[in-house]
């Protein structure tokens, strides 16, 4: 199956740690990625981590990946008002030759001050 | 560098007519290129892989004849929505996957808003 689930919505205090979860269902996912969108706009991609990794830490951005479980998250340290946007996680699937992305449903972030 | 222009932003066309959206790789070539089409409140969903030079692959339940796909060059692909219909109303997002890029990154365009009335 190609399914991929974010809880909708996230509310978090300035200067506060968030925290945004994926799971997905298909073992054979190369890459995983997350994304950024803000209203009206495209993606923007935020950091992605390769299948055979646990964690990869890139400034205040950590993905943890747990294989076992096809969970995904994305923690964001000291979070900002500029990052309230939509998350979303991908998976990227090769099928053949090719390889695309399945997206989650996405997760809108609220920063409150 | 990494930039994906999307051609129009925003687009109010009437029910019939045709409208034709430019996805272009600024600095960089992809053979290959994505359409996606996104409802408000929703996730992306993939419509098709657009390949230079080949046929595009659509995803099941797109009507390919609806979608018109052109991938003429290196940088440029063209997704034409055909006699449209106010349902075909949505966010049009493309994506180019670099040639020479290591980790099969897409780079997404700003999207296009697609308006029929």
């Amino acid at each position: 199956g190609e399914d991929v689930e974010q809880s909708l919505f996230l509310s978090v205090r300035e200067g506060d740690s968030s925290v945004i979860n994926c799971t997905y269902t298909d073992s054979s996912s190369t890459y995983l990625y997350w994304y950024k969108q803000e209203p009206g706009a495209g993606l923007q991609l935020l950091t992605y981590i390769f299948s055979n990794m646990d964690m990869k830490q890139d400034q205040r951005l950590t993905v943890l990946l747990n294989k076992k479980d096809k969970h995904l998250s994305l923690r964001i340290a000291d979070t900002q008002t500029g990052d309230s946007a939509i998350y979303f996680c991908a998976e990227s699937i090769r099928t053949g030759t090719a390889s695309k992305l399945t997206f989650g449903t996405g997760t809108r972030l609220q920063v409150t001050l | 560098g990494a930039v994906v222009s999307q051609h129009p932003s925003r687009v109010i066309c009437k029910s019939g007519t045709s409208v034709k959206i430019e996805c272009r790789s600024l600095d960089f070539q992809a053979t290959t290129m994505f359409w996606y089409r996104q409802f408000p409140k929703q996730s992306l969903m993939l419509m098709a892989t657009s390949n230079e030079g080949s046929k595009a692959t659509y995803e099941q339940g797109v009507e390919k004849d609806k979608f018109l796909i052109n991938h003429a060059s290196l940088t440029l692909s063209t997704l034409t929505v055909t006699s449209a219909h106010p349902e075909d109303s949505s966010f049009y997002i493309c994506s180019a996957r670099d040639l020479g890029g290591l980790t099969y990154e897409q780079y997404f365009g700003p999207g296009t808003r697609l308006t029929v009335t």
